[in-house]
């Protein structure tokens, strides 16, 4: 039973640029949650998506935006991109209402 | 004041010994609470969640809650080698997991 997946492990953009992370939840989860964590940090909650909508937003500005398709993935598309986003980007998934499990990450860099 | 406050360590324990992690959180009307560990470099892994108050026990791990201290703690027994990691104290508002917001983490070190 494959758990959480994310793609790309690792990626290095440029200020400016966009980004668009992908997350596959583990195995009859249908809920998927966004984090970013930071160096030293603990995770911060993005978004959240259940039924391709989404739920909940956490205190990102509107640069980051997502998506989840009919099969329960989901995108997080980052525009614009600052130096400050330089994180690990984490998700993780669940069924809704239930205990999250976390994806290995994306490490984004932006140089 | 910060949502969810953890001691930052690092916190070392002898192999074989009982490691104590503590933290408090602000919103008094927190529902549900999570343990996860996270080694260097990986993904948060889920050890354990409570939602009532008093202790919840699983293997060498006992979470303990008590909402009117606003107070969660994680004990681990029989320190391994293998527990040295990052503790991650999470708090939801509601039962269930919609936002879950996160402790800075406890730096955990096991001395064999």
């Amino acid at each position: 039973d494959a758990g959480v997946t994310q793609s790309p492990t690792h990626l290095i953009k440029t200020r400016g640029q966009q980004v668009t992370l992908r997350c596959s939840p583990k195995s009859g989860h249908d809920t998927v949650s966004w984090y970013q964590q930071a160096l030293g940090q603990g995770p911060q909650f993005i978004f959240q998506y259940y039924e391709e909508e989404e739920r909940q937003r956490g205190n990102f500005p509107d640069r980051f935006s997502g998506h989840q398709f009919p099969n329960y993935s989901s995108e997080l598309n980052v525009n614009a991109l600052l130096l400050g986003d330089s994180a690990l980007y984490l998700c993780a998934s669940s069924l809704l209402d239930n205990e999250q499990f976390f994806g290995p990450g994306t490490r984004l860099t932006v140089l | 004041q910060k949502e969810v406050e953890q001691n930052s360590g690092p916190l070392s324990v002898p192999e074989g010994a009982i490691a104590s992690l503590n933290c408090t959180y602000s919103d008094r009307g927190s529902q549900s609470f999570f343990w996860y560990r996270q080694y260097s470099g990986k993904s948060p892994e889920l050890i354990m969640f409570i939602y009532s108050n008093g202790d919840k026990e699983d293997g060498r791990f006992t979470a303990q809650l008590n909402k009117a201290s606003q107070y969660v703690s994680l004990l681990i027994r029989d320190s391994q080698p293998s527990d040295s990691a990052t503790y991650l104290c999470a708090v939801n508002a509601h039962f269930g997991n919609e936002k879950l917001t996160f402790g800075t983490g406890t730096r955990l070190t096991i001395i064999p």
